[in-house]
């Protein structure tokens, strides 16, 4: 099964400042999707930026953008111009494309904003 | 606000009892998944249907079952519960299968938290 890796078990930021988060994941396949998603206090899961492996343009969503590296199995976040509503626990996803879109979850970053 | 809706929101109750969690998918979405979340951790997919019928299994306990019915709500069933299945209890939909396609995207409903006493 894929795995997906996340080593920062906690990270904090000063608010306006840049801070990257990381992840690691495995995987056989060629074709397949990566997503970060936001949890904050509410636990409701929100989607903060997806990519798609077979584009090696990363993606960008305002103030977050992606640093996707296949070869290495590296998908990293980083989020500039921090702000106090960015505290959150931050988790990376693995969809597969071709096995009913299963999804593996890291075990998440918790950001803290410092103001 | 996603479109997707779980009730309760909060579930308490005893080892050994059994529960149901509901989920309403976002409307014109016909694939339903559940996922379970124990504390500090990430989410583990456990089942997902679509338009009715099981389409794929995680990590999901026998003492677990779940349902999608023809107005394509689902349901979770938990029965012999235990203290470790004290979980926050997500439910996502999307619109299809499609492989490669916006309409595959996943979207979470607020959960249901569980606690097992």
């Amino acid at each position: 099964a894929q795995t997906v890796t996340q080593s920062q078990p906690e990270m904090s930021v000063q608010e306006a400042e840049t801070v990257t988060l990381s992840c690691t994941y495995d995987t056989s396949e060629s074709d397949y999707y990566l997503f970060w998603y936001k949890q904050p206090p509410s636990r409701q899961m929100i989607l903060v930026i997806r990519q798609e492996a077979y584009k090696q343009q990363n993606a960008t969503e305002n103030r977050f953008s992606v640093n996707f590296q296949k070869a290495a199995k590296s998908f990293s976040l980083k989020i500039s111009d921090s702000q106090l509503g960015d505290a959150a626990m931050y988790f990376c996803a693995y969809r597969e494309i071709y096995n009913f879109n299963k999804f593996y979850f890291g075990s998440g970053t918790k950001l803290n904003v410092k103001p | 606000d996603s479109g997707v809706t779980q009730t309760p929101k909060h579930l308490i109750t005893a080892t050994g009892q059994r529960v149901t969690l509901r989920c309403s998918p976002r409307s014109g979405d016909l694939s339903v998944y559940w996922y379970q979340q124990s504390l500090d951790q990430g989410l583990q997919f456990l089942i997902q249907y679509y338009n009715g019928e099981e389409r794929a299994k995680g990590n999901i306990l026998e003492r677990f079952s779940a349902q999608q019915f023809p107005d394509l709500h689902s349901e979770l069933n938990l029965s012999s519960l235990e203290l470790g299945d004290s979980a926050l209890y997500f439910c996502a939909s999307s619109r299809g299968l499609a492989a490669r396609s916006s309409y595959n995207e996943q979207f979470f409903g607020p959960g249901t938290r569980l606690t097992v006493l």
